[in-house]
């Protein structure tokens, strides 16, 4: 198993701001998973990150909304950029074991006023 | 036709009954089928995994894939207040298949009571 770890916990951000959101994994993994879930809305993946390489955007997502860093092998951040009342949601990061597992960090609660 | 539906609900049922929580899908080219669960501010935590159709059982918790009728179910015999969650259904296809990707259900808020 995989202990993950979330900063900021909750944020409550004005219109057009960035906000940097931080993930922690206890152990060493090669992709973490960033994931959005708004409120009544399925959870949605929006990139995965692999170290030392670009991430891999979803449709619907773009890098110059939410860049992502990498830096190591435990650590990942996701930012959303010039945000807008729709980015207010609760964001994720993953990591995987194979195709059935997937731990989830506790999330970070998003309100962009 | 979204790839997965579920029941948003909320759903409240009393003490130790048995509760089944359902989900169909489109995709025929789905083989994963998982059942995750998230308590009130937490991330999801993958409950149950099945692989293509049957039955998967691990104590109160019985997993089954129809795929058949594209069809899945969560049954919690003996219910618990503590089971009080959303339950999340999630599938996929086959690693490196454009369908790899894991699909979630919208989640079905579950209310025990005491």
């Amino acid at each position: 198993s995989a202990v993950i770890s979330q900063k900021p916990s909750r944020d409550i951000c004005q219109r057009g701001t960035s906000l940097t959101i931080q993930c922690q994994v206890d152990s060493q993994v090669t992709m973490m998973f960033w994931y959005r879930q708004q409120p009544g809305q399925s959870l949605t993946l929006i990139a995965t990150a692999n170290q030392g390489s670009e991430a891999t955007y979803e449709s619907g997502f773009v890098i110059d909304k939410f860049p992502i860093s990498r830096p190591n092998l435990t650590f990942s951040t996701l930012t959303v950029s010039n945000m807008s009342p729709e980015d207010s949601s609760i964001y994720l990061c993953s990591v995987g074991s194979g195709r059935e597992t997937q731990y989830f960090g506790p999330g970070t609660r998003l309100l962009v006023l | 036709q979204k790839e997965v539906e579920q029941d948003p609900g909320p759903l409240s049922v009393p003490e130790g009954a048995i509760v089944s929580l359902n989900c169909t899908y489109s995709n025929s080219a789905f083989q994963y089928f998982m059942w995750y669960r998230q308590y009130s501010r937490k991330g999801p935590e993958l409950l149950m995994y099945t692989y293509s159709s049957g039955n998967k059982e691990d104590g109160r918790f019985t997993a089954q894939v129809d795929k058949s009728s594209k069809y899945i179910s969560l049954f919690i015999r003996d219910s618990q207040p503590s089971d009080s969650a959303t339950y999340l259904c999630a599938m996929s296809g086959p690693l490196g298949n454009r369908d790899d990707k894991i699909i979630f259900g919208k989640g079905t808020r579950l209310h025990i009571l005491p």
